[in-house]
């Protein structure tokens, strides 16, 4: 069956640690993988696209890898702050772009 | 502000009411979206419009009803809903190139649902 999956227990870590996040899937091929932020009674806000054929792609202090033998992307936070504190949804985004499946999402707090 | 703007935010329905959520995107994209998402579940895609014709429906019940006039505005109406319907419905947008098929998806507030 297609699954995707993220950590669902939350992730609590120290204010300027990295903070990892990770992403499985089986049974999709994914043109595309992507990472959203959501706030409480927010939409998600996109953060970063990672292609099939990138290893891995950076912005600012996210990084995101993307491993299509694995099947997993990890998402990481250098440097982090309590203002990082949220729920961080992973999206795969089937050949013909209008399919996004999204994944349950992880809920990260950084303590201060 | 993310540029996708929804009403109402909260909405409070009987089972027997007919009720409608409204979309609208001011960024000028071409494609519209209507996700669900309840507590602690993945969001779902209901419905996708491109260029106003719809090109998903994941299997939805005929008690939503989506309407697409124009590539700006997107509406969900409901009736005869069931109190598992309760949730906070998302609307979103995005820019499809004729080669690009990025989906950076822009998301409204989101209307958050209570049947009772």
């Amino acid at each position: 069956s297609q699954k995707i999956e993220q950590n669902s227990e939350a992730l609590n870590i120290q204010e300027g640690k990295t903070a990892t996040l990770t992403c499985n899937y089986t049974n999709y091929s994914p043109a595309y993988l992507q990472w959203y932020r959501q706030d409480p009674g927010r939409g998600p806000v996109f953060l970063l696209l990672i292609r099939e054929n990138e290893k891995e792609k950076r912005k600012e202090r996210l990084k995101v890898t993307f491993d299509t033998t694995l099947k997993q992307s990890l998402f990481h936070i250098t440097a982090s702050q309590p203002a990082d504190s949220a729920t961080y949804l992973c999206a795969l985004v089937l050949t013909g772009g209008f399919k996004t499946i999204f994944g349950a999402g992880t809920r990260l707090f950084v303590k201060a | 502000e993310t540029g996708v703007t929804q009403t109402p935010r909260h909405l409070v329905m009987g089972m027997t009411n007919k009720k409608s959520l409204k979309c609208e995107q001011h960024l000028g994209h071409n494609a519209m979206y209507w996700y669900k998402q309840s507590a602690k579940k993945p969001l779902e895609l209901m419905f996708v419009y491109n260029f106003k014709e719809q090109t998903e429906n994941n299997s939805v019940p005929s008690r939503f009803s989506p309407e697409c006039p124009n590539s700006s505005h997107l509406f969900l109406h409901l009736h005869t809903l069931q109190p598992e319907d309760s949730a906070l419905y998302l609307c979103a947008s995005s820019q499809e190139g004729r080669t690009s098929n990025y989906n950076e998806q822009f998301f409204g507030p989101g209307t958050r649902l209570t049947v009772l």
